[in-house]
């Protein structure tokens, strides 16, 4: 078993529709990481969070420390939302994180 | 001004060939990673370097090693490599400050080397 696992593995929606994506851990962390990778391969970091929620533009993070849980949503899906999100959790013990398998979302126009 | 960039890109090559790829962070960051993204595309640690200094040493064949000639480079030399290394290869940079702020860090990728071995 993962020390990240996400849910679900895929997710196809419409344009406009909310989006959220899973992430439960097993381990101590520091912070928790939402990673996005478009199709074209490039990794870009959403956001890192330790408590509570963060937004940026359509996209919200929040974390529950005591569930070991976090969610990432989208409001209003645009087709350009496609892509693999990732969630990754820094272990309080050191600097590397460790990986869920991913989400790959597909946003239909 | 690009970040974190590697090279090459794509790189194609035959089984038992040594190959290197190369990164740079033009971020000022002191600690700096590789990572392998599989056909799954599950991504796992490799190797860590703090300020040209060796960290994290996942359970990587000795084929793979790291040289970090100063922080804000390090580069991946993989020996007789083998069609199981195929697999985008990718850098990040970090700047891991105080033990108390230890995972409170953001991680900068760069684009990924995508090894094809054949």
């Amino acid at each position: 078993k993962n020390e990240v696992e996400q849910s679900p593995q895929n997710l196809t929606a419409q344009e406009g529709e909310f989006i959220t994506i899973n992430c439960s851990y097993s381990v101590g962390i520091s912070a928790l990481h939402w990673l996005q990778q478009h199709p074209g391969g490039g990794i870009v970091s959403l956001f890192m969070l330790s408590s509570g929620k963060k937004k940026h533009g359509r996209l919200i993070a929040t974390i529950n420390i005591q569930e070991k849980h976090s969610s990432l949503h989208i409001t209003a899906s645009h087709p350009r939302d496609s892509a693999v999100y990732i969630c990754a959790v820094g272990a309080t013990s050191g600097s590397r994180l460790t990986f869920g398998e991913g989400t790959q979302l597909t946003v239909n126009p | 001004d690009t970040a974190v960039s590697q090279t090459p890109k794509y790189l194609v090559t035959q089984m038992g060939n040594d190959k290197s790829i190369k990164c740079e962070q033009n971020l000022g960051h002191d600690t700096m990673y590789w990572y392998k993204q599989d056909s799954k595309k599950f991504l796992k640690i490799m190797f860590s370097y703090n300020n040209k200094e060796l960290i994290i040493n996942e359970t990587v064949p000795n084929r793979f090693s790291p040289k970090s000639p100063d922080k804000a480079h390090l580069n991946l030399h993989i020996n007789s490599l083998e069609l199981g290394d195929s697999a985008v290869y990718f850098c990040a940079s970090s700047q891991v400050t105080a033990r108390s702020q230890r995972g409170l860090y953001e991680q900068y990728f760069g684009p990924g080397t995508r090894l094809t071995v054949t």
